[in-house]
């Protein structure tokens, strides 16, 4: 199993370009979530999908989008890239009936 | 709205002596509570979890924790710290909508 992935690990946008995060998971899960974590703030919801087909905003979901292409992967979109949206991204995913989240690697972006 | 407070930004301790991380935690109700490491460069791992029942919970590593509901607090505890432990721990609060509210996190130094 290899739990949670996520790709890119790392990438660098230019201001205005666009970008698609990928998520996958292979535990049979319903629910998936994107985070994004920045120093000093912990980790914030951005977006999270509770089973297939359905989507919902987080505490942060402005200049985001996602999709739930199926039960095994919640892609994350930034249309037109802005600096601010530098910051660490988190893929996770639950069954929702234990509460417990499983995390992927993370993907580091840098928007200049 | 729910909110998680971990007062101590960085803790550090000597190898072998105990530990304690606080969590205070701002909820309406009896909340789900969760203890995650993040080692450098990784993703989240689940320590432990408090869901209902005995306050004292136990987790991986030789972790524990205890909930206070008449203090609003799940601390963190270790008896005796290992090098390997040093990495940054977060408290987290489920919302009610299977999404996890975390604190700012606390990074632990361990001298040898």
């Amino acid at each position: 199993n290899a739990g949670v992935t996520q790709t890119p690990k790392f990438q660098v946008l230019k201001t205005g370009q666009s970008m698609t995060l990928q998520c996958a998971q292979d535990m049979n899960h319903n629910s998936m979530y994107w985070y994004r974590q920045d120093p000093g703030m912990g980790l914030r919801l951005i977006y999270y999908s509770a089973s297939e087909g359905t989507t919902d905003k987080g505490e942060v979901p402005n200049g985001y989008n996602v999709s739930r292409l199926n039960k095994r992967e919640f892609s994350l979109r930034l249309e037109s890239a802005a600096p601010s949206q530098t910051s660490v991204y988190f893929c996770a995913s639950g069954t929702g009936s234990s509460y417990e989240q499983y995390f992927g690697p993370g993907t580091r972006l840098t928007v200049t | 709205a729910q909110s998680v407070t971990q007062p101590d930004i960085h803790i550090t301790v000597s190898e072998g002596a105990s530990l304690e991380l606080r969590c205070n935690y701002s909820y309406g109700a009896t909340p789900y509570l969760f203890w995650y490491v993040q080692s450098p460069g990784q993703g989240l791992q689940l320590l432990l979890k408090y869901f209902s029942g005995d306050t004292l919970v136990q987790g991986i590593k030789g972790f524990e924790a205890e909930f206070k509901r008449s203090q609003s607090s799940f601390n963190l505890r270790k008896p005796s710290v290992h090098w390997s432990d040093a990495a940054e721990y977060f408290c987290a609060v489920d919302t009610g909508r299977r999404a996890l509210t975390f604190g700012s996190g606390t990074r632990l130094q361990v001298q040898p």
